[in-house]
This record gives structure tokens, sequence and C-alpha cells, in this order.
């Protein structure tokens, strides 16, 4: 079972649609959870960054962390056309330094 | 624009060959970190760097090597090169190496190796 489990898609929606984007983790230990956008052929960028459970809302992009299921979540409101992008979840924890492990990624097209 | 600085962009090679990829870090980021993304394999962590010392190693081949320099610059070696090290490389940057989980990634640099 590889620790983190990310579906590859593709997901298709129609503009202003509302994206909710998954992950799963097998590591208990697993403290600190981001959301990365990449866009083809660019270098990952940081959305989103939780530390432990919890909601963290910014603009139109909510994370979600359910650590008791092991289950984090992200959500964009009003789906726009620039969001079509690759999606990648990550996590660290204190034990493993502050190496990231990545999902393989989400690919996500918009349309308008 | 992240701050973080990757050269080259490309690179093309052959088999057998030594290459160097080199890192700047965003200003006042100490640690340093170097990924490989492959499609079958995703984003995998090689080797992190802080503050000129080796600090994590994670799927790096015995083939690769790093540095971090004082400026804090950094520099990925990859020698005797194979088809299956063709590949994006990304190098992010962090303030510290405990509590500060946000890495921001450079552009990257593709290499294909024939």
């Amino acid at each position: 079972q590889k620790e983190v489990e990310q579906d590859p898609g593709p997901l298709s929606v129609p503009e202003g649609a509302i994206v909710s984007l998954n992950c799963t983790y097998s590591n208990s230990a697993f403290q600190y959870f981001m959301w990365y956008r990449q866009y083809s052929r660019k270098g990952p960028e940081l959305l989103m960054y939780t530390y432990s459970s919890g909601n963290k809302e910014d603009g139109r992009f909510t994370a979600q962390v359910d650590k008791s299921s092991k289950y984090i979540s992200l959500f964009i409101r009003d789906s726009q056309p620039s969001d079509s992008a690759t999606y990648l979840c990550a996590m660290s924890s204190p034990i493993a330094g502050t190496a990231l492990i990545f999902g393989k990624g989400t690919t996500l097209s918009v349309s308008s | 624009d992240s701050g973080v600085t990757q050269t080259p962009k490309h690179l093309i090679t052959a088999t057998g060959q030594r290459v160097t990829l080199r890192c700047s870090p965003r200003s006042g980021d100490l640690s340093v970190y170097w990924y490989q993304q492959s499609l079958d394999q995703g984003l995998q962590f090689l080797i992190q760097y802080y503050n000129g010392e080796e600090r994590a190693k994670g799927n790096i081949l015995e083939r690769f090597s790093a540095q971090q320099f004082p400026d804090l610059h950094s520099e990925l070696n990859l020698s005797s090169l194979e088809l299956g090290d063709s590949a994006l490389y990304f190098c992010a940057s962090s303030v510290a190496v405990v509590g500060s989980y946000e890495q921001y990634f450079g552009p990257g640099t593709r290499l294909t190796v024939t």
C-alpha cells in the first residue's frame, strides 16, 4: 500500500462547478498537509497548508483534514477554466523530517 | 513566481554522461530540497540540505549526489546516466528545518537521456 493515494482522474467539470479532490494516507504520523497546483511542465505551486485536523479556507479554496479517517480534501468553489491543472496532495510528519510525501496528482479540466 | 530559480530549463544528454543541475533558493530560505518527477513514480523526494549540511535522504541513487554552498545555492549531480533517469527535477526551498513545512518549488529542469 502506498503511503499516499490519490485518484489520478481525469476530472472534467463545467465552469462554475464545485470541485472535490481527495487523498487518503496510511501513515498516522502525518501532521502537515498541503495542496499544490501544477500546470503542465511547470513547478508545483503551494495552494493550501494545514496543520493537523480541521478546515482552512482561502478564497475559493477550502482544505479539510480528517485525521481519524486519514482523509484530506480540497474543495474549489465556482471553478474557472484557469483552475485546469494537476492538483497534488502532500504531507509530512515531524518524525520524518520535513521531506514531503506526494500523491500522484489529480488532473482537473474545467470547461467554459 | 516562487522566488526559487533553477538552471538549466532543459538538458539533453547521452547515457553514461554526467550532468549538474543548479538551484538558488528563495531569499532567506536555508533549506533546499531536491525532488524527481516521473510519469510512473510521481514526485519523489531525493535529498535535503540545510545551511550547507545534508539533513535527509530519500530515494536517491548512489549515482546521484548533491551539495549546498555557502551562498546557499545547491547543485544536484547525476552521473552514469541511464534512460530511466529522464525526468523533471525540481528544487524546493523553505525557511527552516523544523516547524516550517511549506516548501516553494522552482520551475524545474527537464532532463532527457538518449
